[in-house]
């Protein structure tokens, strides 16, 4: 069981620049979850995928945010024309999706826009 | 619409004392519960959950949680603090009869544990 990965573990860009994250689920889970966590605070959801459908987003999530996940495995989030606000951690979690089902967490992607 | 309040942001408690953390849950219809912790730099692991079985759930790490409709309260304990228990921890809930399940989390309690 390698758990939830997500790439990179860190990234640091500049207010414009346009940021891609990327995040493995565990192998057999049809249910991915997009979270975003800022300090001191809980995570918050921002997207989730029954294998390659989009089925829920949270209002959180604007129009320069889009999450992909192609062939209802990995999953990708993409934060264009980026902000100093975007600065968060970005937590990707994993399910089953039966009845009552926890979620497994990745490590997450921490971003800092300068 | 569902919320989660954690009282205390931050509870310091003896190495081998009672830990007491406490979450209360707004929920329209039936909820799942669940507590997370998160150490530093790391995502979240899950410590247990309420899925509408016994009321009384058991944990890793000797945590365990009681689940009290009455007061919408799902406090989490653990007998005796380890050093290794400091860490954040988050209540979480999800709506039990949708079908996308995402969470909705509290604030987050710091435990601090004293030596």
């Amino acid at each position: 069981d390698t758990g939830v990965s997500q790439d990179p573990r860190h990234k640091i860009t500049k207010r414009g620049q346009n940021v891609t994250f990327r995040c493995d689920p565990i192998s057999e889970h049809n249910r991915l979850y997009w979270y975003r966590q800022t300090l001191g605070q809980g995570p918050e959801f921002l997207t989730y995928f029954q294998n390659e459908a989009q089925l829920e987003k949270s209002r959180l999530l604007s129009d320069r945010f889009s999450a992909e996940r192609p062939k209802g495995s990995f999953s990708t989030l993409e934060i264009q024309r980026t902000e100093q606000g975007d600065s968060a951690m970005y937590l990707c979690a994993s399910s089953h999706g039966a009845g009552g089902d926890e979620q497994y967490f990745g490590p997450g992607t921490r971003l800092t826009v300068t | 619409a569902q919320s989660v309040t954690q009282l205390g942001s931050h509870v310091s408690v003896s190495e081998g004392a009672l830990v007491l953390l406490r979450c209360n849950y707004s929920s329209s219809v039936p909820p799942y519960l669940f507590w997370y912790v998160q150490y530093p730099n790391q995502g979240l692991q899950l410590l247990l959950k309420y899925t509408s079985a016994a009321t009384l759930v058991k944990g890793i790490n000797g945590f365990e949680a009681e689940f009290k409709k009455s007061e919408t309260s799902f406090h989490l304990t653990k007998p005796s603090a380890h050093m290794s228990d400091a860490a954040e921890y988050f209540c979480a809930v999800s709506d039990a009869s949708g079908s996308a399940r995402q969470l909705t989390f509290g604030s987050g309690t710091q435990l601090t544990v004293l030596p």
